[in-house]
Parts: C-alpha cells; sequence; structure tokens
C-alpha cells in the first residue's frame, strides 16, 4: 500500500498568513492527488484533484503543486474560513490512501 | 443538486452485522463509481471500499475485505454497505463518496460525500 505523510500535523497561523502543507508519498504517484477541507462534524469537502486542479467553486487563494512523491497545499492569505483539518489522497493505485491530516488553528 | 443520504447505522455486539445504505440524487448514480470512507472519532480518514459503475468490479481495503460487501442497485440509484463480523476497530462515521470522474472503472478522488452514519461495535 501506498502510504502518506503529511506535515506538519498541526500549524498555528494567523489571518492573511501565507500557509504551506506538505504531502509525501511513499511511491512514485504521478499526480494523482487530491486535497481536502475538513470542518468539525462536517463531511470533508474537495479542493484539488490531479495535484492542482481546482474544484469548481473553490476560492482561488488554495493552490496545489508537486508530482512524484511531493506535494503541497498552499493557502495564499489565510482566511477566518480555512481553519480547518486539510487532508491529501493519492489515487494512483489501490487500496486509496490518504494523508493523516493537517490541523490549521488560529494563532 | 447532487446528495448523497447515508441510513442504516447503529450500535452492535462485536461480531454483529449491519448494513448501511446511501441514496444518491442529482447526478446519473449510474454512471458513476462510488464509495465507502469511514473516520473513526478523532483520527483521520480511511478509504473503505470501492465499485464500478455496473457493479461488477468491485475493491475493498484490507482491514475489512472477507467481511464487509460493497453492492449496488442502480435502478434505486443507492449504494449499499453489508458489514459482517463487526469489529470494535470498526466503529467510525462511514461516508459515501461519489467518484469524481464518469467512467466505467474507478477513477478516484472523491466530488461529493454525504453527511454520513455513525457505527459503533461496542459490547
Amino acid at each position: 500500500d501506498i502510504q502518506m505523510t503529511q506535515s506538519p500535523s498541526t500549524l498555528s497561523a494567523s489571518v492573511g498568513d501565507r500557509v504551506t502543507i506538505t504531502c509525501r508519498a511513499s511511491q512514485s504517484i504521478n499526480n494523482w492527488l487530491a486535497w481536502y477541507q475538513q470542518k468539525p462534524g462536517k463531511a470533508p469537502k474537495l479542493l484539488i484533484y490531479k495535484a492542482s486542479i481546482l474544484e469548481s467553486g473553490v476560492p482561488s487563494r488554495f493552490s496545489g503543486s508537486g508530482s512524484g512523491t511531493e506535494f503541497t497545499l498552499t493557502i495564499s492569505s489565510l482566511q477566518p474560513d480555512d481553519f480547518a483539518i486539510y487532508s491529501c489522497q493519492q489515487y494512483s493505485s489501490h487500496p486509496w490512501t490518504f494523508g493523516q491530516g493537517t490541523k490549521v488553528e488560529i494563532k | 443538486e447532487v446528495q448523497l443520504l447515508e441510513s442504516g447505522g447503529g450500535s452492535v455486539q462485536p461480531g454483529g452485522s449491519l448494513r448501511l445504505s446511501c441514496e444518491a440524487s442529482g447526478f446519473s448514480f449510474s454512471t458513476y463509481a462510488m464509495n465507502w470512507v469511514r473516520q473513526a472519532p478523532g483520527k483521520g480518514l480511511e478509504w473503505v471500499s470501492g465499485i464500478s459503475t455496473s457493479g461488477y468490479n468491485t475493491q475493498y481495503a484490507d482491514s475489512v475485505k472477507g467481511r464487509f460487501t460493497i453492492s449496488r442497485d442502480n435502478s434505486k440509484n443507492t449504494l449499499y454497505l453489508q458489514m459482517n463480523g463487526l469489529r470494535v476497530e470498526d466503529s467510525a462515521i462511514y461516508y459515501c463518496a461519489k467518484d469524481g470522474v464518469a467512467t466505467i472503472s474507478f477513477h478516484g478522488y472523491f466530488d461529493y460525500w454525504g453527511q454520513g452514519t455513525l457505527v459503533t461495535a461496542s459490547s
């Protein structure tokens, strides 16, 4: 199975900050990577797929990059609505696997 | 508007069974692969199982293989997960998730999720 490792596990930031979350795969997944946002008590929401394609309706302050084994999710200017848990997911090969999540909290 | 509505969760003793359902609306159900993803309390997301559009091709996480069975009824726009031999470690919120691309088999990312149904296996 492909292991997905996110860093950091928790990130403290302020409104307006630029935030970067890293996701590493245990083997190459090309660009078959998605990012999700999850708020307490809610289902995950798709932000980005194929490593860098923004899902319709997602604000442009979110961006994704990377290929192979290393990927990043960047929020260019953190907004109050962005405090949440972010998870990456590989869909290169079954079983699809997720990272453990990164909690973005208020500094 | 795409909607996915799960039901069937509840509390059972270890070794027991439950059948989850996910009723879909707002899209052409028969043209998308579907999945179950779970999340234990305070933990990360874990993909559980997926099924192709026809139901012919199914995939399972090793942790549930041989105990869980995924199926679908395209005439009823409904996805199912039969869970047998439930273990304490199966306790989680179970989400139904729609594949992001209309394809015969699987594409792999999830563009719509249900609200989830809670399964608790405890003595």
